[in-house]
């Protein structure tokens, strides 16, 4: 199995400060046939699913604000938020679906300081 | 638009089974695989596993093996989860997911609890 490593925790940023979260990936995560790095980021607020954030892991989805943005490759990512909003305090999960079992990061819990 | 609308909340004793179903629309059940999640209150997302309804193939976590079952209903593109052998950890809520890749397209989420 994958295993998906987050840092840090939890972490509380200003209002209008950057947020920026790590992922680490026990092996590599870069698919060859798709050419792209199968890694994830989720947003989850309370009593809320998870939405999906970035996929390819740079890629934003549809709506997302570009305050959110993702970088790493084969093993190590990250996912940044600049200019943090009131409403982007959330648990912030990685996910890899390179191979199954699909398996996430065990989330980061991001707060206004 | 991709819906996915999961049964209501289940209140169970140790030891019984729970069926949990997922009805989909807007999209074609048979071309994407069925996921399901579960967290258990203030804790984080662990899979559980998936099927494939155009084959019925399935794939399960390590650590739901011999306890889960995942099934599907082509004829009202709604895929099911029956977990057994419930103890208080299966306390959670548990989503279903359409996969494209990624995990785009959530259900709502169902509360199981587990009391005795």
């Amino acid at each position: 199995d994958i295993v998906m490593t987050q840092s840090p925790d939890s972490l509380a940023v200003s209002l209008g400060a950057r947020a920026t979260i790590n992922c680490k990936s026990s092996q590599s995560v870069f698919h060859s046939s798709t050419h792209e790095n199968h890694l994830a980021w989720y947003q989850q607020k309370p009593g809320q699913p998870p939405k999906l954030l970035i996929y390819g892991a740079s890629t934003r989805e549809s709506g997302v604000p570009d305050r959110f943005s993702g970088s790493g490759s084969a093993t190590d990512f990250s996912l940044t938020i600049s200019g943090l909003q009131a409403e982007d305090v959330s648990v912030y999960y990685c996910q890899q679906y390179y191979s199954l079992p699909r398996t996430f990061g065990q989330g980061t819990k991001v707060e206004i300081k | 638009q991709v819906q996915l609308v999961q049964s209501g909340t289940e209140v169970k004793k140790p030891g019984a089974s729970v069926k949990v179903s997922c009805k989909t629309s807007g999209y074609s059940f048979t071309d994407y695989h069925l996921h399901w999640v579960r967290q258990a209150p203030g804790q984080g997302l662990q899979w559980v596993g998936c099927i494939n309804p155009k084959t019925g193939g399935t794939y399960y976590g390590q650590n739901f093996q011999g306890r889960v079952t995942m099934t599907s209903d082509t004829s009202i593109s709604t895929g099911y989860l029956d977990l057994t052998s419930l103890t208080s950890d299966d306390t959670a809520v548990f989503y279903c997911i359409r996969e494209t890749w990624y995990f785009g397209d959530w259900g709502q989420g169902t509360l199981v609890t587990v009391s005795s």
